[in-house]
């Protein structure tokens, strides 16, 4: 089975911290997403990553940044956190030529 | 702009009978369509995908429908228990483009009662 884990279930930071999430995958997926959820707007995607090395935004970007050194591994990066980013943040990957997304269970992030 | 649309109410049926989810879509042609169940507090799962040129997909007493011309899937769940009862969320792929990229529905959530 494939196995998705992120580093935190739960997670309070104060406003402006720098805040890492990270996510691991033990399939060799390539392709590698990171998504928020809230209440009444459903799953945005923040960025993703098809490769080692390479990103690509999604529809939220602002206020994030990611970072895919080795493939199994994508972390994102909240230069500064703010109230505003508090929200659940799921992980997914998909294996090349696949289109299913393979989600990790979840990160709650609480930003005071 | 390309938007998706899943009943916005919860669903409560009894036990035993069948659930039948809808997702609408406007303003584009996805390739696929995906359904995916999701348990509170936790991640999606995926649970069927259906092509453009697919009318229909089973799996167990899962069952979708694809109908491009009404821009509308069916989920239907058979002989539903208890444990069926989750949020489904429909997410159809765009066309042009990535088409990794899945745009989500909000979900519609089942209640199977005893």
């Amino acid at each position: 089975d494939v196995k998705v884990t992120q580093s935190s279930r739960y997670l309070v930071k104060r406003t402006g911290e720098k805040v890492f999430l990270e996510c691991v995958q033990d399939m060799d997926h390539e392709n590698m997403f990171w998504y928020r959820q809230d209440p009444g707007l459903g799953l945005r995607l923040i960025y993703f990553s098809y490769d080692v090395k390479m990103k690509e935004k999604g529809d939220i970007p602002e206020g994030y940044s990611v970072s895919r050194e080795k493939k199994e591994r994508f972390s994102l990066i909240l230069e500064s956190a703010s109230t505003n980013q508090t929200s659940m943040y799921l992980c997914a990957s998909t294996p090349s030529g696949r289109n299913e997304q393979f989600f990790g269970p979840g990160t709650r992030l609480t930003v005071l | 702009s390309q938007k998706i649309e899943q009943n916005s109410e919860a669903l409560n049926i009894q036990e035993g009978k069948t659930a039948t989810l809808t997702c609408n879509y406007t303003n584009y042609s996805p390739a696929y369509l995906q359904w995916y169940r999701q348990d509170p507090g936790r991640g999606p799962v995926f649970l069927l995908l259906i092509r453009e040129n697919e009318k229909e997909k089973r799996k167990e007493r899962l069952k979708v429908t694809f109908d491009t011309t009404l821009k509308q899937s069916l989920f239907h769940i058979t002989a539903s228990q208890p444990a069926d009862s989750a949020t489904y969320l429909c997410a159809p792929s765009p066309r042009a483009g990535n088409n990794r990229k899945l745009i989500w529905g909000l979900g519609t959530s089942l209640a199977v009662n005893p």
